[in-house]
């Protein structure tokens, strides 16, 4: 069984632009969560996805935003792009929704805004 | 709202000696509490989880966890630290139809 893959692993984009990670669920989930994970922090909670539905957000601004598809794959795009939002960008799956699944997350986006 | 405390952001052992990396929780009901481990430059790693079965949960690479709810404590535990433990280790909780809140996490370096 194939794992949870993001692309791309690292990124850099100037302030001010507009940026899409992309995330392939492992196979059989059909839950995706987001997480963003600045240096030296543990991952905040950005939103999660749930046959195609966003089902749950963190305290994030509406610049962040995603999409999930029929196959279970996922985007996050963030738009008007800050310095603050150079970070790790996590994508995490679940066979279904609730924690007692468990989350398999992927190897991350190392996003830098400069 | 639950919230991890994770004691320590920096915890050093020598090689072949206990690992201790200390996680206290706070939720309004019983939640699920997990130990992730991220080497650098990579994602998270599921080293065991509590689902309210067995308060003591055994993990991968020798890890063990035990619940205690008195305490509102989820430590987690290696008899013999090798130098491949070397990471940043984090512990999170759930009360269960909500999304992961993580501590801030705990470096831990072996020391040969």
């Amino acid at each position: 069984e194939t794992g949870v893959t993001q692309s791309p692993t690292h990124l850099i984009k100037t302030r001010g632009q507009q940026v899409t990670l992309r995330c392939s669920s492992q196979s059989g989930h059909n839950t995706v969560s987001w997480y963003q994970q600045a240096l030296g922090q543990g991952p905040q909670f950005i939103f999660q996805y749930y046959r195609e539905e966003e089902n749950g957000r963190g305290n994030f601004p509406p610049r962040f935003s995603g999409l999930q598809f029929p196959n279970y794959s996922s985007e996050l795009n963030v738009n008007a792009l800050e310095l603050d939002d150079s970070a790790l960008y996590l994508c995490a799956s679940s066979p279904r929704q609730g924690a007692g699944y468990g989350y398999t997350f992927g190897s991350g986006t190392r996003l830098t805004v400069v | 709202a639950q919230s991890v405390t994770q004691l320590g952001s920096h915890v050093s052992v020598s090689e072949g000696a206990l690992v201790l990396l200390r996680c206290n929780y706070s939720s309004s009901v019983p939640p699920y509490l997990f130990w992730y481990v991220q080497y650098p430059n990579q994602g998270l790693q599921l080293l065991l989880k509590y689902t309210s079965a067995a308060t003591l949960v055994k993990g991968i690479n020798g890890f063990e966890a035990e619940f205690k709810k008195s305490e509102t404590s989820f430590h987690l535990t290696k008899p013999s630290a090798h130098m491949s433990d070397a990471a940043e280790y984090f512990c999170a909780v759930s009360p269960g139809n909500t999304p992961l809140v993580f501590g801030k996490g705990t470096r831990l370096s072996v020391i040969a």
